[in-house]
């Protein structure tokens, strides 16, 4: 079956400290891979996608993420976090369930505190 | 234009009551999901319609939840004789096609008491 990991539940970081968050996903078909956000009192917003082309992807507010077919990885990153940026950021995958049919297959989540 | 919107935004009700969580999508969109978030956990994924038809229930916990889709566009989710474990987030999502970005809606707290 698909599934999504990612690596961290929670994470803490100081206000300019780099980001990476870990995903990865097994399922052996072509993909499209998502990051969502969910800020507090929010609800879930698209970050960034992948569908084709250069693997390394630019979202909003500074993030970007790689994805690395041969890993089955597509890592969230951001070079200098902010407040702002705490969240709680759901990595996603688009799989072909059967009867052709896409849907999407959400990783646990990882929650992001960024302290001033 | 108009987001996914989601009624009521909270709702108590008492253990063995049916509850009736209503689901407006992005206008167009054929595909709709709704899943279910509990405190402090992630996304689970309760059922898919594509259209009018739900070729994906595989996450539905149990018969007590049902849902239905009336053409490409209004969509309720019932939990019959709700229990205190169905306290969650109840989250409705769409997209264009089911390939393409979901779009979230703000949710409906259910709270059972």
């Amino acid at each position: 079956a698909q599934s999504v990991s990612q690596h961290n539940h929670h994470v803490i970081l100081s206000e300019a400290a780099s980001l990476e968050l870990g995903c990865n996903y097994s399922y052996g078909g072509t993909v499209n891979l998502f990051w969502y956000v969910q800020y507090p009192g929010q609800h879930l917003q698209l970050l960034l996608k992948y569908f084709s082309g250069d693997p390394l992807v630019k979202g909003i507010k500074g993030f970007e993420a790689e994805f690395i077919k041969s890993k089955f990885s597509f890592n969230l990153r951001k070079p200098s976090v902010q407040w702002s940026d705490t969240a709680e950021y759901f990595c996603a995958v688009n799989a072909l369930i059967s009867g052709g049919y896409n849907k999407l297959i959400f990783g646990a989540g990882t929650r992001l505190a960024v302290h001033p | 234009g108009a987001g996914v919107s989601q009624s009521p935004s909270n709702k108590v009700t008492e253990k063995g009551k049916d509850v009736e969580l209503r689901c407006d999508p992005i206008s167009g969109h054929t595909a709709l999901y709704w899943y279910r978030q509990r405190l402090g956990q992630g996304l689970e994924f309760l059922i898919y319609f594509q259209g009018n038809s739900a070729p994906d229930k595989s996450g539905l916990p149990s018969d007590r939840f049902s849902a239905e889709r009336t053409g490409e566009s209004v969509s309720t989710l019932t939990i019959q004789r709700t229990q205190q474990e169905d306290s969650a987030v109840y989250l409705c999502a769409s997209s264009l096609v089911s390939i393409k970005e979901q779009y979230f809606g703000p949710g409906t707290r259910l709270t059972v008491t």
